[in-house]
């Protein structure tokens, strides 16, 4: 069974653009989760979706948004670029949402220079 | 919110050593997972275990859900458990996982 996919793997931008983040969670699972990891911060929870609905937000500007399709499939994306937006990002994947194991993808690296 | 804190935050081990890495939360939750973060960043689900005790090999948990702290147990160490060690919790059946700041396991051959 394929795990948690995410692309791009890397990825640099400039401030005040914006990017597109992609996710194909394990198959059969509804509920599709993103977070941010930083130095700083650490792991951050940005949003939750189940069944095409937003289950959960994180506190987070505006700038960051998502969304999941019919088929599970999630993307997050970040407006405006600041450079404290550079963070590793993280798609979990379960099987419920709360109730099961939460399983991640290997990130998406975004540098903003 | 509710706060997630772990303990120790670095451990070094030669392998073969046991160890123990606590996390404690400041409220109830329904939700306790363990994470093992290896060196190139994945992110491993160790336990789902909200309470009651499991072990997966060389790995043991127990969540005591009634005091508020989970325990990871990890024996005869060896050098690819080298990494980071996250607690993470929810309430309410939700997916909003709140992490600790984990425990950095370094194990010398």
């Amino acid at each position: 069974k394929a795990g948690v996919t995410q692309t791009p793997r890397y990825l640099i931008k400039t401030r005040g653009q914006q990017v597109t983040l992609s996710c194909s969670p394990i198959s059969g699972h509804r509920s599709v989760s993103w977070y941010q990891q930083t130095p700083g911060q650490g792991l951050q929870f940005l949003f939750e979706y189940f069944s095409e609905t937003q289950r959960n937000k994180g506190n987070f500007p505006g700038r960051f948004s998502g969304r999941q399709f019919s088929n599970s499939r999630s993307e997050m994306n970040v407006s405006t670029l600041e450079l404290g937006d550079s963070a590793l990002y993280l798609c979990a994947s379960s099987r419920t949402g709360g109730g099961s194991p939460l399983h991640f993808g290997n990130g998406t690296r975004l540098t903003v220079t | 919110g509710i706060q997630v804190e772990q303990s120790p935050p670095d451990l070094i081990l030669q392998e073969g050593a046991n160890s123990t890495l606590r996390c404690n939360f400041s409220d109830s939750v329904n939700n306790l997972q363990w994470f093992h973060q290896n060196p190139w960043g994945q992110l491993i689900n160790l336990f789902y275990i909200p309470s009651g005790t499991k072990q997966n090999g060389r790995l043991s948990a127990t969540t005591v859900a009634t005091e508020r702290y989970s325990l990871l147990y990890i024996s005869s160490s060896q050098t690819t458990d080298s990494g980071v060690y996250f607690c993470a919790v929810s309430q309410g059946g939700s997916e909003k996982l709140v992490f600790g700041k984990g425990t950095k396991l370094t194990v010398n051959p």
